[in-house]
């Protein structure tokens, strides 16, 4: 069974400064894409990342950056110098990668970001 | 515009009536799916369609309904439900249900039941 585990349920941080938002999952599977989701309070899921089981490359993205570490099994999310509109839920998410089928996203249970001016 | 569109954004409904909510997208894509979100527990996947079909539900109690006519639309119908039921339904749709290409989610529907 697949597992997703955000254990910070709430992070509150001053315009500026860098979080990181930690993810842990727990997988059966050799093979997996992990993603990580920004909910703003509009409601729809943004996509922002997929990484697969493959590739253990961290990713940067402008002040965004992923740290993909498959020896703890987590997928670390940083934002850097954190700004007002970067306030939202953010969900991490894992899906198997198999030949046909219909696979399961599994959610974590989202990190509320809230920063503050 | 996230290109998939949800319907209506707020409903609110006594636990007698009957009601559908819509999900539209025109991406092309082949998969759509419908989540549930409550307070404090990670989504939850519903329903799964591949091509019309409906591939999974996910031990769904029967009170909702799901009907994929084509690719592009996706309903819930949902009747007499229970308070337990408020939640954001989410759609979302995906090229394949391998998620290789990632997928595409609308702004919800947010749902209270009276």
């Amino acid at each position: 069974a697949q597992k997703v585990t955000q254990a910070q349920t709430e992070i509150s941080v001053v315009e500026k400064e860098d979080v990181t938002l930690d993810c842990v999952y727990e997988t059966r599977d050799t093979t997996y894409y992990l993603f990580w989701y920004k909910q703003p309070p509009s409601g729809e899921l943004v996509f922002l990342i997929r990484r697969n089981s493959f590739d253990e490359q961290n990713e940067i993205s402008g002040r965004y950056s992923w740290n993909f570490q498959k020896s703890t099994s987590s997928f670390n999310f940083t934002i850097t110098a954190s700004q007002v509109v970067d306030s939202a839920v953010y969900f991490c998410a894992l899906s198997p990668i198999t030949q046909g089928g219909s696979e399961k996203l599994v959610f974590g249970k989202g990190t509320k970001l809230t920063v503050n001016p | 515009e996230t290109g998939v569109t949800q319907t209506p954004r707020h409903l609110v409904m006594g636990m007698t009536n009957k009601k559908s909510l819509k999900c539209e997208q025109h991406l092309g894509h082949n998969a759509m799916y419908w989540y549930k979100q409550s307070a404090k527990k990670p989504l939850e996947l519903m329903f799964v369609y591949n091509f019309k079909e409906q591939t999974e539900n996910n031990s769904v109690p029967s009170r909702f309904s799901p009907e994929c006519p084509n690719s592009s639309h996706l309903f819930l119908h949902l009747h007499t439900l229970q308070p337990e039921d408020s939640a954001l339904y989410l759609c979302a749709s995906s090229q394949d249900t391998q998620g290789r290409y990632g997928y595409t989610f609308g702004s919800g529907t947010r749902l209270t039941v009276v």
